[in-house]
């Protein structure tokens, strides 16, 4: 059964930075693509993030390019999502997602999210 | 950016009813869309994929079709826990995108 475990989600001051970890199971994590996407309070599913099985290709949202960084240990079955200089607009359930294939695919499994709240 | 726009936001209807989503892309998309649907404190689960693929265990009364710029999900007869939203997804081009969704509610 496929399991991704989101943690690290917390309340952070404006400016701040967090990092985001998914513990992957249930399916060889080595060979799919991943990615995060986010649900901030009131709004609909924003992507936000995604990268290739082998981690050597990654993508970014607009609204986070320069300041998020996505990662993964293929050796511990984890994904990454470090996340700087955040704002009162990134506060929002953080999902990561597991991808149907190693290069891209949809979004097929879903993890159950983590929160994360900007706010001084 | 693709942008993607779903229509109605909200669709109120009775359990038994038809329902009809729409979705309209920006450019066009070729085939590449998918539809989500996500309940109050749950992850949203993939139902359509390719305009009209079922995803692994979803029931028949979601259908999906459309090309190009123009997409729709329908639900055949809406069951007590179709009530939901909705969101398509486009994965032609980066960034990915999703439509703002569609919420479908109880009459």
């Amino acid at each position: 059964e496929v399991q991704l475990l989101e943690s690290g989600g917390n309340l952070v001051q404006p400016g701040g930075s967090l990092r985001l970890s998914c513990a992957a199971s249930g399916f060889t994590f080595s060979n799919y693509a991943m990615t995060w996407v986010r649900l901030a309070p009131g709004k609909g599913l924003e992507w936000v993030s995604a990268n290739t099985d082998s981690g050597d290709r990654t993508y970014y949202g607009d609204s986070v390019k320069g300041r998020f960084t996505i990662s993964r240990d293929n050796s511990k079955n984890t994904l990454y999502l470090q996340m700087n200089s955040l704002r009162a607009e990134d506060t929002a359930v953080y999902y990561c997602a597991k991808r149907s294939y190693g290069t891209g695919g949809w979004i097929d499994y879903w993890g159950q999210g983590t929160l994360v709240t900007v706010s001084s | 950016e693709i942008m993607l726009t779903q229509s109605p936001a909200t669709l109120s209807l009775s359990p038994g009813e038809r329902a009809t989503l729409s979705c309209r892309a920006s450019q066009s998309i070729s085939n590449y869309l998918a539809w989500y649907q996500q309940k109050p404190g749950q992850a949203p689960r993939l139902l359509i994929y390719d305009t009209s693929n079922r995803a692994t265990g979803i029931p028949a009364r979601f259908s999906g079709s459309g090309s190009g710029t123009d997409f729709t999900l329908t639900i055949s007869s809406l069951e007590p826990e179709d009530f939901a939203v909705y969101y398509c997804q486009q994965r032609t081009s980066w960034p990915l995108t999703f439509g703002g969704g569609t919420k479908v509610e109880i009459k």
